[in-house]
């Protein structure tokens, strides 16, 4: 069963720092791209960070480029997303998402940024 | 990276049908077969409902369906269950290695 559990949520001052982890299982990690999607109260999805199989490429949406890194660890099935200078606008549920064809086909239960100013 | 234009709001009886649009550019949903559907029960992660335009995942129930035209795609939703009341949000790949998601449709079952 393909499982992934976020952690590392909280509440954290603006321009502070947090760093988010997912942990994967059910799949072979190392072979999948993997995304972080975020979701602000009561607002939409938008997709955040997405990083290739080996971890060699990665990609931003425009508003957290130069702030936020997304990283992987295959060894461990684990996917990072870290998160510094943050703003009121960063607050969200943050989830984790496995990416086959295109799509995020695995979701994880998400965990909430709350930026305080 | 724009967001995509969904309808805040759709709605149906049991058994009915609804159909949501989502409207991009030739950059994104015009420029590629790379289309998914996603739905979201309140507190709930969002669950996969359609990819690559017209494809449902395993275990979907075949009520779902979708499609696209030009610059805009579509969700229908055939014989309306009380279960299927939720948001619904299209996502495109953009190019470039992005992907971009509509602002969500909210259906209720009247």
């Amino acid at each position: 069963e393909v499982q992934l559990v976020e952690s590392g949520g909280g509440l954290v001052q603006r321009e502070g720092s947090l760093r988010l982890s997912c942990a994967a299982s059910g799949f072979p990690f190392s072979s999948y791209w993997m995304t972080w999607v975020r979701q602000a109260p009561g607002k939409g999805l938008e997709w955040v960070a997405a990083i290739k199989p080996d971890g060699t490429e990665k990609y931003y949406v425009d508003s957290v480029k130069g702030r936020f890194t997304i990283s992987r660890d295959n060894a461990k099935n684990s996917l990072y997303l870290q998160m510094i200078s943050l703003r009121a606008e960063d607050t969200a549920v943050y989830y984790c998402a496995r990416m086959s064809f295109w799509a995020n086909d695995y979701w994880g239960q998400g965990t909430l940024v709350t930026v305080s100013s | 990276q724009s967001a995509l234009t969904q309808p805040p709001s759709a709605s149906g009886s049991p058994g009915q049908s609804v159909t949501i649009s989502c409207t991009g550019t030739s950059s994104d949903i015009g420029g590629y077969d790379h289309v998914s559907w996603y739905q979201q029960h309140p507190g709930k992660a969002p669950k996969l409902m359609i990819y690559e335009v017209t494809k449902r995942p395993s275990g979907v129930p075949d009520r779902f369906s979708g499609s696209k035209s030009g610059n805009t795609a579509s969700l229908t939703v055939s014989g309306l269950q009380a279960e299927d009341e939720a948001d619904y949000y299209c996502s495109s790949y953009a190019g470039s290695n992005s992907w971009v998601f509509g602002g969500g449709t909210k259906v209720t079952v009247l």
